[in-house]
């Protein structure tokens, strides 16, 4: 069992559905970062959350941050092919950092 | 101008040899990060550098040793190399521990392949 558990691991959806990826803790981090990392390439910050039930908005994405600050959602509005990707939570609960486990999502044109 | 640059992009090489991977970073940053990602895509941290100490070592084989010459530099050797050292290897770096909103800068990867 990993320290960051990500749902689903693996999506495939249409362009234009909306979907949302989880990542869950048994523990609190004082703040929780997302990364998209395209093939090839290396993870890139998406956003970083640091106030339990904080909302941020990136365009199409919206990041929640729970309100125990044990998990993040990653909710994407009308996705586009764009958007496929390997998407990574990561956070400290302590002073190691720690990435989630994953999900990697494709937009079908 | 790259931010985090490592060289090779790819390396293949056979069992036993000794190789280096190197890493440079033009942000400034005075954290620099190597990091192991495996067959299912799961990163895991191998060590980072701060001032030119070695402030996190996880469950690495003694077969690998970072090298930092500089605040802007950290080289990953590589020696006696085994098969299941095959993998993408990651460097990075961050300002103090990369928590913040700057995160952490990646490297675009070396994919080592032992035969």
């Amino acid at each position: 069992t990993q320290l960051l558990e990500q749902s689903p691991q693996f999506l495939s959806i249409q362009e234009g559905e909306n979907l949302t990826v989880y990542c869950n803790s048994s523990s609190v981090f004082s703040s929780l970062q997302w990364y998209r990392q395209e093939p090839g390439e290396g993870p890139v910050l998406l956003v970083t959350v640091v106030t339990g039930g904080e909302v941020k908005k990136l365009k199409r994405l919206t990041f929640q941050f729970g309100d125990a600050r044990k998990d993040s959602s990653l909710h994407i509005t009308a996705a586009q092919p764009g958007d496929t990707g390997l998407y990574l939570c990561a956070g400290a609960p302590g002073n190691q950092f720690y990435f989630g486990t994953g999900t990697s999502l494709t937009v079908i044109p | 101008d790259t931010a985090v640059s490592q060289t090779p992009k790819y390396l293949v090489t056979q069992m036993g040899n000794d190789k280096s991977i190197k890493c440079e970073q033009n942000l400034g940053h005075d954290t620099m990060y190597w990091y192991k990602q495996d067959s299912k895509k799961f990163l895991k941290i191998m060590f980072s550098y701060n001032n030119k100490e070695l402030i996190i070592n996880e469950t690495v084989p003694n077969r690998f040793s970072p090298k930092s010459p500089d605040k802007a530099h950290l080289n990953l050797h590589i020696n006696s190399l085994e098969l299941g050292d095959s993998a993408v290897y990651f460097c990075a770096s961050s300002q103090d521990s990369g928590q913040g909103s700057g995160g952490y800068t990646f490297g675009s990867g070396t994919r080592l392949t032992v035969v």
